[in-house]
């Protein structure tokens, strides 16, 4: 089954740049996508098709996915970023969809 | 504004059951490709199975681990999905999220609105 990889956590000192990645085999032939999780709270879409951003999240949200990686990048970070952050796609051999295990961002 | 309220869950002994339902609202549900994804306590996410709108033919797909103890279905009249879980294990336990889905290529499927969950507990 396909699998999706996640470094546990990520630090970044505010105003910085933090970058999270996601590696799976030949990732970059298939689209991937983020999202966003908080304490307590549902997760939300913060990038969908590799670096495109829903209606309401931030510019200094973006994504790429070439090769085996995609990347989330948060420019510009700040405090209220903070929180957990999943990569999703899509295994068409076995129609199912594959999360990474997830990254905590701390901003510290 | 997109709604989804997920009710049902609760504490059950291994190898009972339980139906969640997820109600709908803010949008064409009929049309709607709808997913089950959980969370176990503490973990990351896994999606559990996913069923197509009737016009994209209805069809279901489970993720390994519940395949054929899960079945998920839907009531477009109501607008609501369902997920009847028989068999239960333990491992099972888990806050379940409903959520839309979008499958604009062969390339690309993500789930762009979430409930808040329901949470299932299977233990003795």
């Amino acid at each position: 089954s396909y699998e999706l990889t996640q470094p546990p956590s990520v630090s970044v000192s505010p105003g910085q740049t933090a970058s999270i990645t996601c590696s799976g085999d030949k990732l970059g032939d298939r689209y991937a996508c983020w999202y966003q999780q908080k304490p307590g709270q549902s997760p939300v879409l913060v990038i969908y098709q590799d670096n495109k951003r829903p209606s309401g999240i931030p510019e200094r949200f973006s994504g790429s996915n070439s090769g085996n990686t995609a990347t989330l990048t948060i420019s510009g970070t700040q405090a209220m970023d903070e929180a957990d952050y999943f990569c999703q796609a899509w295994d068409s051999s076995t129609a199912g969809g594959v999360f990474g295990g997830g990254t905590k961002l701390t901003v510290l | 504004e997109v709604q989804l309220v997920e009710s049902g869950g609760g504490l059950v002994k291994p190898g009972g059951s339980l139906r969640l339902s997820c109600a709908a609202s803010g949008f064409t549900f009929s049309n709607a490709w709808m997913s089950w994804v959980r969370q176990a306590p503490g973990k990351g996410l896994e999606w559990v199975g996913r069923i197509k709108s009737k016009t994209d033919g209805g069809t279901t797909d489970y993720a390994a681990p519940v395949k054929g103890r899960f079945t998920i279905s839907r009531d477009d009249s109501k607008n609501t999905l369902y997920l009847q879980m028989n068999s239960l294990k333990t491992e099972d336990t888990a806050l379940y999220y409903c959520t839309t889905d979008k499958a604009p290529n062969w390339a690309t499927y993500y789930f762009d609105y979430w409930g808040q969950g329901t949470l299932v507990t299977v233990s003795s």
